[in-house]
């Protein structure tokens, strides 16, 4: 089984502030998901990129694939007290179809 | 917008017994996925399942556990005889093609 390392696993800023949460792993990952997860509830896929150097947008979330599909970052601009939650990012392995998990990330943005 | 539902929310049953925990997939989904999370673990992959048989499973599904999709719109894992350490929140996914795979709100096993 591969794994996924994501930092940091807690993260507490002020609303307006610019972040970056890393997913780091020693293997290659055919794709990468980034999910959000709230208290209770399942994870909420936000994006997935498949391809090595691939960087998407979703408003202010910024995704990025590495040009090695082992690693990948999510960047938030301007943060605001709605992104606060649980981001997971997962990788699809080369053979077959399940997901391995990260960690987490527990972001916190202060009003 | 199409969502993965799963039944019940929470389940508490005793040590031995059987429980089924129930998912119906997004509708034009080909593929379906059990994944697990001990309380403050991270989610682990359980099982996949395409075109009515396992296509993968991990190693903690063992001989305890087994899906199966009895009807055009259910898919179901039956854990024969629970233990503690399979108290859990169990989440169903299902997609139409492997990378992108939606997830049930989950169902949260209670095993005393």
């Amino acid at each position: 089984t591969q794994l996924l390392e994501q930092s940091p696993q807690f993260l507490s800023i002020q609303e307006g502030e610019n972040l970056t949460v890393y997913c780091n792993s020693s293997s290659v990952f055919s794709s990468l998901q980034w999910y959000r997860q709230e208290p209770g509830e399942g994870p909420v896929l936000l994006v997935t990129v498949v391809t090595g150097g691939e960087v998407k947008k979703l408003k202010r979330l910024t995704f990025q694939f590495g040009d090695a599909r082992k690693d990948s970052s999510l960047h938030i601009t301007a943060a605001q007290p709605g992104d606060t939650g649980l981001y997971l990012c997962a990788g699809r392995e080369t053979s077959g179809s399940r997901l391995t998990f990260g960690e987490g990330t527990q972001l916190t943005v202060n009003p | 917008e199409p969502e993965v539902t799963q039944t019940p929310s929470h389940q508490v049953t005793q040590m031995g017994q059987e429980v089924i925990l129930r998912c119906v997939p997004i509708s034009n989904h080909l593929y379906f996925y059990w994944y697990r999370q001990i309380l403050g673990q991270k989610v682990e992959f359980l099982v996949s399942f395409y075109n009515n048989e396992i296509s993968e499973k991990s190693e903690i599904f063992d001989d305890q556990f087994s899906v199966e999709r009895p009807d055009g719109s259910n898919f179901t894992l039956k854990i024969r005889s629970t233990k503690l350490e399979d108290s859990a929140m169990y989440f169903c996914a299902s997609s139409v093609a492997g990378p992108f795979q939606y997830f049930g709100a989950g169902t949260r096993l209670s095993v005393l």
